[in-house]
């Protein structure tokens, strides 16, 4: 199984400062084919299901904010929140879907 | 947009089994691909399966091999995901997700269900 690693567990930044998590999978989840990575990011917040972020890693998803970046290839991965707003207080995953089982990191909460 | 509707929460006693249904009205539902994910209090996503558009394949993670059942009925834009032999550690809020369809091959999980909270206590 590809095992999925973030750091932080958690983090708090001031509202307009920037957030950073990183990802990393024990095996690539690079696809030489179609040339893409398998990885995901989701935001999560108390009480709902996941939303998917972002998709191939930097995909955004459509009506996700400019201020979320995904970036990252191979192993390594960075989910970045450019200037954090209130409402972005949640618990971040990441995926891999290149193997089943399709797994996830343990996930890092950012607060404010 | 898919909208994914699914069971309610349910009780179940030691050693009993749960069947959660995952219903999404519309012709696009059938050729995606459902997973299923759960999600103990507090803890982290955990994925337990997937099963095909044509409801012919499925594959299920090793640790619920043999508890787990997937299964689809087209006519109605309905999955369903049975878990057998229910232990107080299967406590948890179930997703049903849609990732990738027929054309495409998987995907990330674009469509999520509202969560079927599932508990399991005597």
């Amino acid at each position: 199984d590809i095992v999925m690693t973030q750091s932080p567990d958690s983090l708090a930044v001031s509202l307009g400062e920037r957030a950073t998590i990183s990802c990393k999978s024990s095996q690539r989840v690079f696809d030489n084919s179609n040339k893409k990575n398998f990885l995901a990011w989701y935001q999560q917040k108390p009480g709902q299901p996941p939303k998917l972020l972002f998709y191939w890693a930097s995909t955004r998803e459509s009506g996700v904010p400019d201020r979320f970046s995904g970036s990252g290839s191979g192993t390594d991965f960075t989910l970045t929140i450019s200037s954090l707003q209130a409402e972005d207080v949640a618990v971040y995953y990441c995926q891999q879907y290149y193997n089943t089982p399709f797994t996830f990191g343990p996930g890092t909460r950012v607060d404010v | 947009q898919v909208q994914l509707v699914q069971s309610g929460a349910d009780v179940k006693n030691p050693g009993a089994s749960v069947k959660i249904s995952c219903e999404a009205p519309g012709d696009t539902f059938i050729t995606f691909y459902v997973h299923w994910v759960r999600q103990a209090p507090g803890q982290a996503l955990e994925w337990l399966g997937v099963i095909d558009p044509s409801g012919a394949t499925t594959n299920y993670a090793q640790m619920f091999q043999g508890r787990v059942t997937m299964t689809r009925e087209t006519s109605t834009s309905t999955v369903y995901m049975e878990l057998s032999s229910l232990r107080s550690d299967d406590t948890a809020v179930y997703y049903c997700a849609t990732g990738g369809s027929s054309g495409s091959g998987f995907n990330a999980f674009e469509h999520w269900g509202q969560g079927t909270l599932v508990k399991v206590s005597s």
